[in-house]
């Protein structure tokens, strides 16, 4: 069956230090691949989108990563500050007659002073 | 940046009664909008894609007749609960693109929350 999983466990580390959250896909093919930030009662807020043919993606203290092969997507953040601390989604395109965008259940991150 | 104006931000209604929600692109034309709905702990469940001026495309299992779609202008798409009942209290969430919706950024409203008593 087709699965889109983030890491499930709420995400604690120590500012400034470097938060890694993974994205991992079964049985998708997918041609892009994009990250998203929300807050609590808030709608998600774009950050990131790669492409299959693209490694890596940065933007500021962000960095995405896309391995077709392992059929994973990696995000970091660096140096990391309390305003950091949001739930970060990966959303993935469904290939195929009723095209869409797949979406993970987030990973909760929290950044402690 | 693009922005996307949700209102209203809550709403608590009565069961049986309707509801509107209302999703304005402010700077940009968006050709296409997004409906989702999201539960507590769960993913954004896309509802129904709107185009302006065709009637909305809804997922399976999304009761068209009872989640009106409108989506009258390139900046202007609403949601109506029809007859709402206690199980449709949920988080409503419209977003839109100006490019396709996989391969461009999704802007997002916040959200309407909304309580059937």
């Amino acid at each position: 069956s087709q699965k889109i999983e983030q890491n499930s466990e709420a995400l604690n580390i120590q500012e400034g230090k470097t938060a890694t959250l993974t994205c991992n896909y079964t049985n998708y093919s997918p041609a892009y691949l994009q990250w998203y930030r929300q807050d609590p009662g808030r709608g998600p807020v774009f950050l990131l989108l790669i492409r299959e043919n693209e490694k890596e993606k940065r933007k500021e203290r962000l960095k995405v990563t896309f391995d077709t092969t392992l059929k994973q997507s990696l995000f970091h953040i660096t140096a990391s500050q309390p305003a950091d601390s949001a739930t970060y989604l990966c959303a993935l395109d469904e290939a195929g007659n009723n095209r869409k965008l797949i979406w993970g259940l987030g990973t909760s991150l929290a950044v402690n002073p | 940046g693009a922005v996307v104006s949700q209102h209203p931000s809550r709403v608590i209604c009565k069961s049986g009664t309707s509801v509107k929600i209302e999703c304005r692109s402010l700077d940009f034309q968006a050709t296409t909008m997004f409906w989702y709905r999201q539960f507590p702990k769960q993913s954004l469940m896309l509802m129904a894609t709107s185009n302006e001026g065709s009637k909305a495309t809804y997922e399976q299992g999304v009761e068209k007749d009872k989640f009106l779609i409108n989506h009258a202008s390139l900046t202007l798409s609403t949601l109506t609960v029809t007859s709402a009942h206690p199980e449709d209290s949920s988080f409503y969430i419209c977003s839109a693109t100006e490019g396709g919706q996989y391969n461009s950024p999704l802007h997002f409203g916040n959200g309407t929350r909304l309580t059937v008593t």
